[in-house]
């Protein structure tokens, strides 16, 4: 079983819809948790990080974490072509914190 | 501000050879965390530096080796190069009051091996 576990898609919402990804990690000591957004060819870029239970809203993105559940998500409100990327969720853990581990990502396609 | 940058950003190497790449961190950042990425395996944690000192270390052969210097930028080694360490490697550098995965990438160091 891996670390970080995240559906590879592609999801395919259309433009202005709600995008929801989903991402469930095996450790239960991860403490910190991350959402990166890569596109094609470049280099990932942090868009979230979350680090309690609850929502964590930042514009039009929303990181929801379950501790209990082992599981985090992330949110795309009004979602945009320009939003079309892999999203990659990272956890880290109290005892190695410096270490992301990251998921193999879901890549998003927001057609127009 | 400028970014990660690292250097360089392409290159082609045969079997058995070796390699060194180079990554200067955002100004006043002293963290730096190397990433392997491939199709295959995703993104994968070499090491943390902080301060010339390694603080965490990934599950890779011992033919992976890194450093940092006093001005925190960062060295990464790769001896007696294998096919399968076809990959990009990313840098990310971290500043004060960041949290640890709060990282910033550079374009990253595309390695091809023949």
């Amino acid at each position: 079983q891996k670390e970080v576990e995240q559906n590879s898609g592609p999801l395919s919402v259309p433009e202005g819809a709600i995008a929801s990804l989903n991402c469930t990690y095996s450790d239960r000591v991860s403490q910190s948790f991350f959402w990166y957004r890569q596109y094609s060819g470049k280099s990932p870029e942090l868009i979230m990080s979350i680090y309690s239970n609850g929502d964590k809203e930042d514009g039009r993105f929303t990181a929801q974490l379950n501790k209990a559940s082992q599981y985090v998500s992330l949110l795309i409100r009004d979602s945009q072509p320009s939003d079309s990327a892999t999203y990659l969720c990272a956890v880290s853990n109290l005892d190695s914190s410096y270490k992301l581990i990251f998921g193999s990502g879901t890549r998003l396609l927001v057609r127009p | 501000k400028a970014g990660v940058t690292q250097t360089p950003r392409y290159l082609i190497k045969t079997r058995g050879q070796q390699v060194t790449l180079s990554c200067s961190p955002i100004s006043g950042h002293r963290s730096v965390s190397w990433y392997q990425q491939t199709p295959g395996q995703g993104l994968q944690f070499l090491f943390e530096y902080f301060s010339e000192t390694q603080r965490n270390k990934g599950n890779f052969p011992g033919r992976f080796s890194g450093r940092q210097f006093s001005n925190s930028r960062s060295e990464m080694n790769v001896s007696t190069l294998e096919l399968g360490d076809s990959a990009l490697y990313l840098c990310a550098s971290r500043g004060p009051g960041q949290g640890p995965g709060e990282l910033f990438f550079g374009e990253g160091s595309r390695l091809t091996v023949l």
